[in-house]
């Protein structure tokens, strides 16, 4: 069966530190891996894509790294702010002909104090 | 651009009314799904199409219907709402198979 794991399940962090979350995946075919992040009451945005061939992406103070061979993926935020409370999802594309199904993680419930 | 358009943001049913959630975007995008989004779990796919006049199932199509007519619009109606269809509803679009998907802000749906 397709899965995505997500940890932590949620987390707490001071504003300026940095943290790490974790996705680990069995889904086959495997396309591509990407993470979101979803406001509360708002609908999750893109923060990375990634393909097999790629190990790691930013964007801006966002990092994700995969590990193919392992199926492990993680996003690594740093110099957290108060606006990077949110939650990280986790979601890997699985190629079947015309459409990539996106199989998707329950999220890293992340909050970011001052 | 606004992106992807969802209406209602909020509704509230009576068991065994039907209504139709909306979903526009104004991206040329060819692939548009709807998915619902239940606490503690991770988003689950209900319908998709990968182009206007082509649908197919998701993992949980169970007291849905779509159609696409357009290229713009993807409308999802309950036929017969039920308590267990409570839930968050989003509408996303892509470009492409393996590009970025776009989601709208959601509809937050009670059925009582």
């Amino acid at each position: 069966k397709n899965q995505v794991e997500q940890s932590p399940q949620s987390l707490i962090i001071l504003e300026g530190k940095n943290c790490t979350l974790q996705c680990n995946y069995t889904v086959s075919p495997f396309s591509n891996l990407r993470w979101y992040k979803q406001d509360t009451g708002r609908g999750p945005v893109s923060l990375t894509i990634m393909t097999f061939s790629e190990n790691t992406k930013s964007n801006g103070r966002y990092t994700a790294t995969l590990d193919a061979d392992t199926k492990q993926s993680s996003l690594h935020i740093t110099a957290s702010q108060l606006s990077d409370s949110a939650s990280y999802i986790c979601v890997v594309g699985s190629g079947r002909g015309g459409y990539n199904k996106l199989i998707f993680g329950a999220g890293t419930r992340l909050a970011v104090h001052p | 651009n606004a992106g992807v358009t969802q209406t209602p943001k909020f509704q509230v049913l009576k068991t065994g009314q039907s209504m139709t959630l909306q979903c526009a975007q104004d991206m040329n995008h060819e692939y548009m799904s709807w998915y619902r989004q239940d606490p503690g779990m991770g988003l689950r796919l209900i319908h998709y199409s990968v182009g206007a006049g082509i649908t197919d199932q998701g993992e949980v199509p169970n007291g849905y219907n779509v159609s696409r007519s357009t290229t713009e619009d993807f409308p999802l109606r309950l036929l017969s709402a039920a308590p267990s269809q409570t839930s968050v509803y989003f509408c996303a679009s892509s470009l492409l198979r393996d590009t970025e998907a776009f989601f709208g802000q959601g509809t937050r749906l009670t059925v009582v």
